[in-house]
């Protein structure tokens, strides 16, 4: 079974685009979720999505936002990009059921140059 | 809100040892999970083991094992005869109960398995 796939890898912006991310969830999970790393602020949870809904959000500003289609890939987008921006963002997975392990992907390292 | 602490930002072990990380967490549900991941330099987050905070036993998994205490909001993890693959930053990481995704993660612990 294929695990959680993120594109890009890797990508350089500058300050004040945009950028998109895309996550494949692992075959049949529903639920996806965001998190941002950083070395300053560890990693943090930006939104979690089931079912094209989102369920749960961070404390990030509104320049972060997601959406997640019917075959549950996902994306998530920053608009108005910032320096403070640049970080691995991690795509997780998991199935349905309280407490179900959540599966990563390996990262979009986004560099805001 | 929850919140989890790692207060080892480093360790070191030498291969084949037995070494153990600790972790805390605050939160005021009876229902949770936890968990500890394994970030290699490869930046995958690798699930190492997941407890379930109404089983009073404790979690293991090969090497791996937990010391779950429920009263004193503790979660450490030991890691037996430590092999250098093991080198890896350590995540606790804790999940409420009900249809809660959410993961709150600790700073993390260096491990460092020299040889």
């Amino acid at each position: 079974k294929a695990g959680v796939t993120q594109t890009p890898r890797y990508l350089i912006k500058t300050r004040g685009q945009q950028v998109t991310l895309s996550c494949s969830p692992i075959s049949g999970h529903r639920s996806v979720s965001w998190y941002q790393q950083t070395p300053g602020q560890g990693l943090q949870f930006l939104f979690e999505y089931f079912s094209e809904t989102q369920r749960n959000k961070g404390n990030f500003p509104g320049r972060f936002s997601g959406r997640q289609f019917s075959n549950s890939r996902s994306e998530m987008n920053v608009s108005t990009l910032e320096l403070g921006d640049s970080a691995l963002y991690l795509c997780a997975s998991s199935s349905t059921g309280p407490g179900n392990t959540i599966y990563f992907g390996e990262g979009s390292w986004l560099t805001v140059v | 809100a929850q919140t989890v602490t790692q207060s080892q930002p480093e360790m070191s072990v030498q291969e084949a040892e037995t070494v153990t990380l600790s972790c805390t967490y605050d939160t005021s549900e009876n229902n949770y999970y936890l968990f500890w991941y394994k970030q290699p330099p490869s930046r995958q987050m690798i699930l190492v083991i997941r407890q379930e905070a109404y089983k009073q036993q404790n979690a293991t998994e090969n090497r791996f094992s937990v010391n779950f205490q429920k009263a004193a909001k503790s979660f450490s993890l030991k890691i037996s005869d430590s092999q250098l693959g093991d080198t890896a930053m350590y995540f606790c990481a804790f999940m409420g109960g009900g249809s809660n995704y959410k993961l709150t993660f600790g700073k993390g612990t260096l491990l460092t398995v020299n040889p």
